[in-house]
């Protein structure tokens, strides 16, 4: 199970930490995503972290402003956003990505995602 | 902005056969990377449908089938239910963006 916390409204240029917490599985076996969905719009891929942190990935448009972390010790998930903008408001979920097999780089576990509100 | 392709919208009556394509290139789907389909019903998060371009997780109705060819995919669901309207999402991995890649969505009506 991923449940996620910490949206909430903020102002243009402002941030946001969310979190992401993980139970029922070996949360340190697994690559972990953020993914996020505009007000009536699709899927996006925004950040993902390997199993020990050593490599993290962005979507190209977040240009640096997105940092996802994690603390295996406390089974944790956590995306810092800072200079948001309007286009960043979104439902924000976690998902589990297995890297095994036919699921490989899948996301098969969602959360059922936080709100982030960005005012203009 | 999405890298793979799909039909804004199909739609059928019950009990028809609908397909939804998915179309991406050499550098995803045509890479080899598998492809997944995601099913979203009106206010919950993504459920995982199809992984591995044609397997179904447990719990997923025989109904919905996956495949693969070239650098396309397609979902099909047979036996259309009107449980099933909602909307649908490809996704994979793109090596020249090194990250995950969605579909533009799928709308999937019951008439």
């Amino acid at each position: 199970q991923l449940v996620e916390s910490g949206g909430g409204l903020v102002k243009a240029g402002g941030s946001l930490t969310l979190s992401c917490a993980a139970s029922g599985f070996t949360f340190s076996d697994y690559r972990m995503n953020w993914v996020r969905q505009a007000p009536g719009k699709g899927l996006e891929w925004v950040a993902s972290i390997l199993i020990s942190s050593t490599y993290t990935y962005y979507a190209q448009s977040l240009k640096g402003r997105f940092t996802i972390s994690r603390d295996n010790s406390k089974n944790s998930l956590f995306l810092q956003m800072n200079s948001l903008r309007a286009e960043d408001t979104a439902v924000y979920y976690c998902a589990r990505v297995p890297a095994h097999g036919d699921y490989y780089y899948s996301m098969d576990v969602w959360g059922k995602g936080t709100t982030v509100t960005v005012s203009s | 902005q999405s890298v793979l392709t799909q039909p804004p919208s199909v739609s059928g009556a019950p009990g028809q056969r609908v397909t939804i394509s998915c179309t991406g290139s050499r550098s995803n789907i045509g890479a080899g990377y598998h492809v997944h389909w995601y099913q979203q019903l009106p206010g919950t998060a993504p459920r995982l449908l199809i992984y591995g371009s044609s397997n179904r997780p447990s719990g997923v109705p025989d109904r919905f089938s996956g495949s693969k060819s070239g650098t396309s995919a397609s979902l099909a669901i047979t036996g259309l239910q009107t449980e099933d309207e909602a909307d649908y999402y490809c996704q994979s991995y793109d090596s020249s963006l090194s990250g995950f890649v969605f579909g533009t969505g799928t709308q999937v009506t019951v008439l």
